[in-house]
């Protein structure tokens, strides 16, 4: 079985500051890696993932995240973050060549102050 | 991009009735989605994996017989809150694999219910 931990459980940070969200996750097998923003009252949006390939991924709003196997680690980054982006994320793993059914992290949630 | 609704978005109900929440996949085949419940500030998580032509598939834990699921088409999956009571009372999310490509989870905007 896998596992995500998502260490921060809130991130308070001021508008144009960078920006980490952390995650590590724990598997015996090949994982898929995913990141999902959830606003409030919504449900949750899919941010970025990893499948294969190279190890940065990026999301058409700036935000970036690198898989890293020997820490396995799979961070979210953003260089500049705006109001808009106060929202839950959830970090969230699945096996490769399985049901495809993700387990996810507790949640991390971004708060932008202006 | 694959996009999948829910209706309704938000229900209040009577203890003791029973609720029906769709989830409908628009532009995509699904012969799997899946049901989530989250609480506030809290995690998702998995109540069954719901299988088109075949029953569902339950978490531990969670009572089959009160929450009801049909996946009747490749595009349609219900739950069923049966006699509803206060503790049921959460916000319920479902997702959808592609049948092609189906690494990826694609979820609805969530359905609040309050049951009174």
């Amino acid at each position: 079985a896998q596992s995500v931990t998502q260490l921060d459980s809130q991130v308070p940070v001021f508008e144009e500051a960078p920006v980490e969200l952390r995650c590590n996750y724990s598997s015996s097998v090949s994982v898929y890696l995913f990141w999902y923003v959830q606003y409030p009252n919504q449900g949750l949006q899919l941010l970025l993932k990893y499948l294969s390939g190279s190890t940065l991924v990026e999301s058409i709003n700036g935000f970036e995240a690198e898989f890293n196997k020997s820490q396995t680690s799979f961070h979210l980054r953003k260089p500049s973050v705006h109001i808009s982006d106060t929202a839950e994320y959830f970090c969230a793993v699945s096996t490769t060549g399985g049901s495809y059914i993700p387990t996810f992290g507790r949640g991390t949630s971004l708060i932008v102050h202006p | 991009g694959a996009v999948v609704s829910q209706h309704p978005s938000r229900v209040i109900c009577k203890s003791g009735t029973s609720v029906k929440i769709e989830c409908r996949s628009l532009d995509f085949q699904a012969t799997t989605m899946f049901w989530y419940r989250q609480f506030p500030k809290q995690s998702l998580m998995l109540m069954a994996t719901s299988n088109e032509g075949s029953k569902a598939t339950y978490e531990q834990g969670v009572e089959k017989d009160k929450f009801l699921i049909n996946h009747a088409s490749l595009t349609l999956s219900t739950l069923t809150v049966t006699s509803a009571h206060p503790e049921d009372s959460s916000f319920y999310i479902c997702s959808a694999n592609p049948a092609e490509g189906g690494e990826t989870q694609y979820f609805g905007p969530g359905t609040r219910l309050l049951v009174l």
